[in-house]
């Protein structure tokens, strides 16, 4: 089935630096791919849709500034927390959805838990 | 607007118990529903899936039956093991609105030999 890598799993950076989170469709192309947020203990906050060749559609309250997108090939998306705070430690995570499969077919990255300290 | 409701955790049961997690959507844009399941530390996982009026999702032993009429899509298992303790989360999602998808906030169940 659809797989979607994502990476790194974990990430500790300083506070100030940029931390960047690839996400893949390992074995099909993704048009669309969604970025996620979930604090612990929460649910899904979607934070933006990633389309391939175009900038990045961000949710109401996301800096655009700040999570940076790019979804720069069919099978590649990834997210740069620039000039990341403490307030910015979260569990991110990535979706893309295969065209080939019916009824939305999402698959979802492992996620990638960042701590900024 | 779009919205997932679905019952607070922690759920904490025995092994072969039977489980109830509810789960209530708002029905506007006619949309497809799904249960995804999520271990610790890692990502989700569909779990099922219904995409239109009376459809029944199952998987692992998992069923799940799309209501419309009472806007519910409620998981249910029969007899649980240690190995689904995790964290399960109902989701909304309408292709007319780009494909996204809703959650509710996520119901952590916890199962105890």
């Amino acid at each position: 089935g659809a797989v979607v890598s994502q990476h790194p799993s974990r990430v500790i950076c300083k506070s100030g630096t940029s931390v960047k989170i690839e996400c893949r469709s390992l074995d099909f192309q993704a048009t669309t791919m969604f970025w996620y947020r979930q604090f612990p203990k929460q649910s899904l906050m979607l934070m933006a849709t990633s389309n391939e060749g175009s900038k990045a559609t961000y949710e109401q309250g996301v800096e655009k500034d700040k999570f940076l997108i790019n979804h720069a090939s069919l099978t590649l998306s990834t997210l740069t927390v620039t000039s990341a705070h403490p307030e910015d430690s979260s569990f991110y995570i990535c979706s893309a959805r295969d065209p080939g499969s019916r009824n939305y077919g999402y698959t979802f990255g492992s996620g990638t838990r960042l701590t900024v300290v | 607007g779009d919205s997932v409701t679905q019952m607070e955790g922690p759920v904490t049961l025995s092994e072969e118990a039977f489980l109830t997690i509810n789960c209530t959507y708002t029905a506007t844009g006619y949309p497809s529903l799904f249960w995804y399941v999520q271990y610790p530390g890692e990502g989700l996982q569909l779990l099922l899936k219904a995409t239109k009026a009376d459809d029944k999702g199952s998987n692992k032993g998992f069923e799940a039956t799309y209501r419309k009429e009472t806007t519910s899509f409620h998981l249910e298992k029969g007899s649980v093991q240690v190995s689904d303790s995790a964290v399960y989360f109902c989701a909304r999602g309408v292709k007319a609105a780009g494909n996204k998808l809703t959650f509710g906030g996520g119901t952590r169940v916890l199962v105890k030999p």
